[in-house]
């Protein structure tokens, strides 16, 4: 099994300020993604980090409001720019560690609650 | 396009009682991995089991089992003997077996009273 730490947990930021969010893995992982959980509602993919390369974004999700970086197969981060109150969310960093599909599992971090202000 | 119904927005019971949340897939891909995930009030996501499109037996852990029918696009969870501490958020989620993608289902909360 792979330790996943995210940080910060929790966060109260004002309107138009951006966030940081870092994601951690305790070993190399092939795939990093990044999901977005609003009040009362399932979870949505934002994008998927590539290491090395330009995150790949959903539909709906820009680099501009939420510019990834992925720099080795361990990190990621997660920023949320020029915030407003609608990007209240819980922001959560998974992985799927490929390294054999039928040991395939799924592992998240234990999010970050965002309010925004 | 991937798709997961959980139809059950909320379900309550008694301790003690068994309880079934349904979820229903849709997919072209004929690999896939389905997943169970449960979220406790405090917010983080806690991974329940992983089922690949390829392996229909049931599993059982602990008063958890699944029911994985590929016929009917269904991955039923049944908790049995249900516990207060069973109360949360319950995902069903559907894999992409090359991207890795999820597609998450709605959601049934749980409540288990006393």
């Amino acid at each position: 099994s792979a330790v996943i730490s995210q940080k910060p947990s929790r966060d109260i930021c004002q309107r138009g300020t951006s966030l940081t969010i870092q994601c951690q893995v305790d070993s190399q992982v092939t795939m990093m993604f990044w999901y977005r959980q609003q009040p009362g509602q399932s979870l949505t993919l934002i994008a998927t980090a590539n290491q090395g390369s330009e995150a790949t974004y959903e539909s709906g999700f820009v680099i501009d409001k939420f510019p990834i970086s992925r720099p080795n197969l361990t990190f990621s981060t997660l920023t949320v720019s020029n915030m407003s109150p609608e990007d209240s969310s819980i922001y959560l960093c998974t992985i799927e560690d490929w390294g054999g599909r039928e040991n395939t599992e799924a592992f998240f971090g234990q999010g970050t609650r965002l309010t925004v202000v | 396009a991937q798709k997961v119904t959980q139809a059950q927005t909320e379900i309550s019971v008694v301790e003690k009682e068994d309880v079934t949340l349904d979820c229903v897939y849709e997919t072209r891909d004929t690999t896939y991995y389905l997943f169970w995930y449960k979220q406790p009030p405090s917010g983080e996501l806690v991974f329940l089991i992983r089922r690949n499109s390829f392996d229909e037996q049931n599993e059982i852990s602990g008063r958890y089992s699944w029911n994985f029918q590929k016929s009917t696009s269904s991955f039923n969870f049944t908790i049995t003997a249900s516990q207060v501490v069973d109360s949360a958020v319950y995902f069903c989620a559907l894999s992409e077996s090359l991207t890795g993608k999820s597609t998450f289902g709605d959601g049934t909360t749980l409540t288990v009273k006393p």
